[in-house]
């Protein structure tokens, strides 16, 4: 089944505590993006990968690493994060990103105490 | 700054009928433009694309419009179901689609 995982899907962890979110597809996309999602805002990117070692900045990139090593790969790293990235997760992927849709993964729930 | 308005409250609607849901935007003129559903709990899936040169575009009980005009995007359900109660996102493009801005999303509720 063509789909795009994410792991965990839920967290709740403490300010300053490194922690890595990950995201899989399987439809061998070249382009992926991370995206949060809070209440009143929409999904705002974060991160954006056109390939493998290609990666680029979104509209909220402060506090987030991302890295590409393989295709099919796109963790998301918080390495301290902060009350304020507490929110809702998603990755996303698409062949390219142009006049394509986007394949969304089911989403991750973060809490930072 | 680029901006995406999506009406914040919810659209209560009665089985049967057409739900009209809006988006306008401002700043920022669009290659093309998607629609989303959104499940609680779960990720957008994919409803419908249009493109800037396009007016409109259907697919089965789903009509979406686009004015570049008047900067703004009509989504219609026709013959509304309960099983169409969701959240409903539009989301913008340009040409290179690298970095696609979203609305917030409008809630709809279609009672039986």
């Amino acid at each position: 089944e063509a789909q795009v995982t994410q792991n965990p899907r839920y967290l709740i962890t403490v300010t300053g505590k490194k922690l890595t979110v990950t995201c899989s597809q399987n439809m061998n996309h070249e382009y992926m993006s991370w995206y949060r999602q809070d209440p009143g805002l929409g999904l705002r990117q974060i991160y954006y990968s056109m390939n493998v070692e290609v990666t680029d900045k979104g509209d909220v990139p402060e506090g987030y690493k991302v890295s590409r090593k393989e295709k099919r790969n796109f963790p998301l790293i918080l390495e301290s994060p902060s009350p304020n990235q507490t929110s809702l997760y998603f990755c996303a992927s698409t062949t390219t990103p142009s006049y394509n849709e986007q394949f969304f993964g089911p989403g991750t729930r973060l809490t930072v105490l | 700054s680029q901006k995406i308005e999506q009406n914040s409250e919810a659209l209560n609607i009665q089985e049967g009928k057409t739900a009209t849901l809006t988006c306008n935007y401002t700043n920022y003129s669009p290659a093309y433009l998607q629609w989303y559903r959104q499940d609680p709990g779960r990720g957008p899936v994919f409803l419908l694309l249009i493109r800037e040169n396009e007016k409109e575009k259907r697919k089965e009980r789903l009509k979406v419009t686009f004015d570049t005009t008047l900067k703004q995007s009509l989504f219609h359900i026709t013959a509304s179901q309960p099983a169409d109660s969701a959240t409903y996102l539009c989301a913008l493009d340009g040409a290179g689609g690298f970095k696609t801005i979203f609305g917030a999303g409008t809630r709809l509720f279609v009672k039986a």
